[in-house]
């Protein structure tokens, strides 16, 4: 079975600085996906960042990019400049499509990072 | 577009009573997911849709779960008799047919079981 692993329970940055979430995950597959979530008090999950296994160039979105190392199975998620409204929980994701294709398959989450703000 | 749409935001009761939940998903997305928050945890799969048949329910506790998707639209969620350890946000989310990794969340719903 896969698993998610966010090592750090809480994080915590100061505003306009750089902060780097952890996630490493295990999966003897080689095609798969990986997401990371943000997901504030207000609970809507929302879908920060995207990144295909077989992509070999990073992923990047604004302020948000990722460091994709598939051979040592980690995804760590650097957000620059930071700003309040990026305080939030932060959860790693995986997706792997079963067996009838990318229609079908489930998301299998990590603990969650909790990312706090310093103005 | 609209979003995918969850009623209630909020519910209490108390534990050995029922609840339902209900899920709207986005326009035309063929499959729909509910997952089960506990609180400091990521969520986690109960069932899986597409269109009106069951994809995935092996992690459903089906004594006291149940959940249904009528006309391969909106969803229906329930528990019965629920428990303490069913205190959790239960998040449905729904996906294009082929595309199963681009999930659109709900806004939740809290439950608090006494």
């Amino acid at each position: 079975a896969q698993t998610v692993t966010q090592s750090q329970p809480e994080m915590s940055v100061q505003e306009a600085e750089t902060v780097t979430l952890s996630c490493t995950y295990d999966t003897s597959e080689s095609d798969y996906y990986l997401f990371w979530y943000k997901q504030p008090p207000s609970r809507q999950m929302i879908l920060v960042i995207r990144q295909e296994a077989y992509k070999q160039q990073n992923a990047t979105e604004n302020r948000f990019s990722v460091n994709f190392q598939k051979a040592a199975k980690s995804f760590s998620l650097k957000i620059s400049d930071s700003q309040l409204g990026d305080a939030a929980m932060y959860f790693c994701a995986y997706f792997h499509a079963n067996a009838g294709g990318t229609s079908y398959g489930k998301l299998t989450f990590g603990q969650g990072t909790i990312l706090t703000v310093h103005p | 577009e609209a979003g995918v749409a969850q009623s209630p935001r909020y519910k209490i009761i108390e534990k050995r009573q029922s609840v339902a939940f209900w899920c709207n998903p986005i326009s035309g997305h063929a499959t729909l997911y509910w997952y089960q928050q506990i609180l400091g945890q990521g969520p986690k799969l109960l069932i899986q849709f597409q269109n009106n048949g069951v994809v995935d329910d092996s992690q459903l506790p089906k004594d006291r779960f149940s959940a249904e998707r009528l006309k391969g639209v909106d969803s229906t969620l329930k528990i019965q008799p629920a428990k303490l350890e069913d205190s959790a946000v239960y998040l449905c989310a729904s996906s294009p047919a082929v595309r199963g990794y681009e999930q659109y969340f709900g806004p939740g719903t809290r439950l608090t079981v006494t």
